[in-house]
């Protein structure tokens, strides 16, 4: 079966201070890759979204990026954060080849504070 | 615009009664319809999907969703709530042309009192 991880579970940064968010899927190949940001009391906000290796869209302009160096890993970066950057990190996988109307799988997410 | 909308932010209900959850989307054509269940601090469970077919959907959980074309809607329902449904439960949509991830809509809240 699918397993989808993330890491860390809880993060505490500085302002300024450079960011590194992992999710790696196992089960599957070719996943489509996802990263959602939860602001407290807010709906999901989708950051990146990756149909293959080396292929990042970004749906919103801002100071964090994304790769995907292998199949099955994504990774979530900042150079320096800001305080608007704190919030609850989610990644996702769906199947479907490149078809991205597929059901989304996430993981356990990442609880960011930066302070 | 396309476009996912749940009415309800926050729904109380006492714990035995029924449960409604609505979800209206605005897209052209018959989307892929989905609901999902988020408990705090967790991720996000897939409860049930409907792509074609019957337009009544069972999920996991005891849930269930009615596709309606003509009031563009997809509501969730359960008969009978259970304390352990209080979680944030999030409608998304995907649209059946083009290529674009899923859209969710802003979540409705659900509390469970005895």
């Amino acid at each position: 079966s699918q397993t989808i991880h993330q890491w860390p579970a809880t993060l505490v940064q500085p302002v300024g201070s450079p960011l590194s968010l992992e999710c790696t899927v196992e089960g599957t190949s070719n996943p489509n890759l996802y990263w959602y940001r939860q602001a407290a009391g807010r709906g999901l906000q989708l950051l990146f979204y990756s149909v293959g290796i080396g292929q990042i869209s970004s749906e919103v302009p801002q100071n964090l990026s994304a790769s995907r160096p292998q199949d099955r890993q994504f990774i979530l970066s900042s150079k320096k954060l800001l305080l608007s950057d704190s919030g609850f990190y989610l990644c996702a996988w769906s199947g479907g080849g490149s078809n991205l109307y597929y059901e989304q799988y996430f993981g356990p997410g990442t609880r960011l504070t930066v302070t | 615009a396309q476009s996912v909308t749940q009415p309800d932010i926050h729904i109380t209900v006492s714990e035995g009664a029924s449960l409604e959850l609505r979800c209206n989307y605005s897209y052209g054509a018959t989307p892929y319809l989905f609901w999902y269940v988020q408990s705090p601090g967790q991720g996000l469970q897939l409860l049930l999907k409907y792509f074609s077919g019957d337009t009544l959907v069972q999920g996991i959980k005891g849930f269930e969703a009615e596709f309606k074309r003509s009031q563009s809607s997809f509501n969730l329902r359960k008969p009978s709530v259970h304390w352990s449904d209080a979680a944030e439960y999030f409608c998304a949509v995907a649209p059946n042309s083009g290529n674009t991830p899923l859209v969710f809509g802003k979540g409705t809240r659900l509390s469970v009192i005895a």
